[in-house]
């Protein structure tokens, strides 16, 4: 079975800072993993995937997330936070079989001015 | 913008209505999904449609009923539904269900379905 933890519910931190969100993943085969970012009475919005190849991923809006095999980890980065980061944001690995996407609780990314 | 457009974006309906939600893609995608999102919550998949067949029904209650009209389009069927089925009701599409695991899903901004 596959499943994804994100470890932190909530992420205050002032704008311009760098952040990292959390996530890790437990799987028996190959996975692929996706972040989305979900903005106020909004659909999910992909922000960035890994399939295979280079381990640094690069995605939309400034973020880059790192697979890490060995320590069975995808965390998303930013640098530097906008007030408009602002949003909930979804780790997410592939599930066996026809299932595509097996998501994180989520991780509430709160930008202060 | 979204590419996935869902109507109605609110629904308020009693709980012996009949109502329909809807969910439109252009992009070719045959692979479509509906999810069920609580608040502060991820969304739950509900039911999975690979080239307009159903191929994943997540032990939803019957008194959803979904549809997929042709390639394009899905719909969901909501009849007597309960006050706890009040949520974001979101739909989605992916390009090719063979190659399901390594493929994006692309969402629509959901339906707010509130049941009185």
């Amino acid at each position: 079975a596959q499943s994804v933890t994100q470890l932190d519910s909530q992420v205050p931190v002032f704008e311009e800072a760098p952040v990292e969100l959390r996530c890790n993943y437990s799987s028996s085969v190959s996975v692929y993993l996706f972040w989305y970012v979900q903005y106020p009475n909004q659909g999910l919005q992909l922000l960035l995937k890994y399939l295979s190849g280079s381990t640094l991923v690069k995605g939309i809006n400034g973020f880059e997330a790192e697979f890490n095999k060995s320590q069975t980890s995808f965390h998303l980065r930013k640098p530097s936070v906008h007030i408009s980061d602002t949003a909930e944001y979804f780790c997410a690995v592939n599930k066996e079989g026809n299932t595509p996407l097996v998501f994180g609780k989520g991780t509430r990314l709160s930008v202060i001015a | 913008d979204t590419e996935v457009t869902q109507t109605p974006k609110h629904l308020v309906m009693g709980m012996t209505n009949k109502k329909s939600l809807k969910c439109e893609q252009h992009m070719g995608h045959r692979a479509m999904y509906w999810y069920k999102q609580k608040a502060k919550k991820p969304p739950e998949l509900m039911f999975v449609y690979s080239y307009e067949k159903l191929s994943i029904n997540e032990s939803v209650p019957s008194r959803f009923s979904p549809e997929c009209p042709n390639s394009s389009l899905l719909n969901l069927h909501l009849h007597a539904l309960q006050p706890e089925d009040s949520a974001l009701y979101l739909c989605a599409s992916s390009q090719d269900p063979g190659q399901a695991r390594n493929q994006p899903q692309h969402f629509g901004d959901g339906t707010r379905l509130s049941i009185l």
